[in-house]
């Protein structure tokens, strides 16, 4: 079973440009969820996606947007960056929305943004 | 303060020795998340908690609701145990899935 995949691995933009990132989620699950992690503030959460709708938000400017397809791969846009938005951005997946006992949390392996 | 805080941040052992990290939190959980972060980003999550005790291998987690403390417990560390330990609290209801994350603790073992 593929893992949850991210594109790009890496990338490179200018302050003011914008960015679209994608994750492919594990075959089945239906919930994306996406993170941004820096040196100074550690992981937080950005959204989550379940069923093409957004179910959670977590406390970033609109500048960061998301959706999710009907296949259950989900994108992120960051518009007009800026140098703060450098970052490692990680996507996880997991089965259903509700919580389950064993339930797991699949991680991809991140996109690094550096903004210049 | 922040909604979680681990402890310590920094944590060095030698080979074989009996390793706990801590983690804390300030408001309500319907679950906890113990993930690990390996060099390169690479996040495995390793347990989800909501109640008593979880154990995989040389890995114990464990919680406690009333006093809104975690556990992870390594018996017999080994050098390929070094990584970042992170704490995650899942919010409940409607929130389910809004994870707030612990600064994460710095795991070295030395052999």
């Amino acid at each position: 079973k593929a893992g949850v995949t991210q594109t790009p691995r890496y990338l490179i933009k200018t302050r003011g440009q914008q960015v679209t990132l994608s994750c492919s989620p594990i075959s089945g699950h239906r919930s994306v969820s996406w993170y941004q992690q820096t040196p100074g503030q550690g992981l937080q959460f950005l959204f989550e996606y379940f069923s093409e709708t957004q179910r959670n938000k977590g406390n970033f400017p609109g500048r960061f947007s998301g959706r999710q397809f009907s296949n259950s791969r989900s994108e992120m846009n960051v518009s007009t960056l800026e140098l703060g938005d450098s970052a490692l951005y990680l996507c996880a997946s997991r089965l259903a929305l509700q919580p389950a006992p064993n339930e797991k949390l699949f991680f991809g392996s991140g996109t690094q943004l550096s903004v210049l | 303060k922040n909604e979680v805080e681990q402890s310590p941040q920094n944590l060095t052992a030698q080979e074989g020795e009996f390793i706990t990290i801590n983690c804390s939190y300030s408001v309500g959980i319907s679950a906890l998340h113990w993930l690990q972060q390996h060099p390169g980003g690479g996040i495995v999550s390793l347990f989800m908690l909501s109640s008593g005790k979880k154990k995989h291998g040389r890995l114990i987690a464990t919680i406690n609701i009333q006093e809104k403390h975690s556990s992870l417990h390594i018996t017999a560390s080994h050098p390929r145990d070094s990584a970042v330990y992170i704490c995650a609290r899942n919010a409940g209801g409607t929130s389910y899935g809004k994870l707030t994350f612990g600064q994460g603790t710095i795991l070295t073992v030395h052999p």
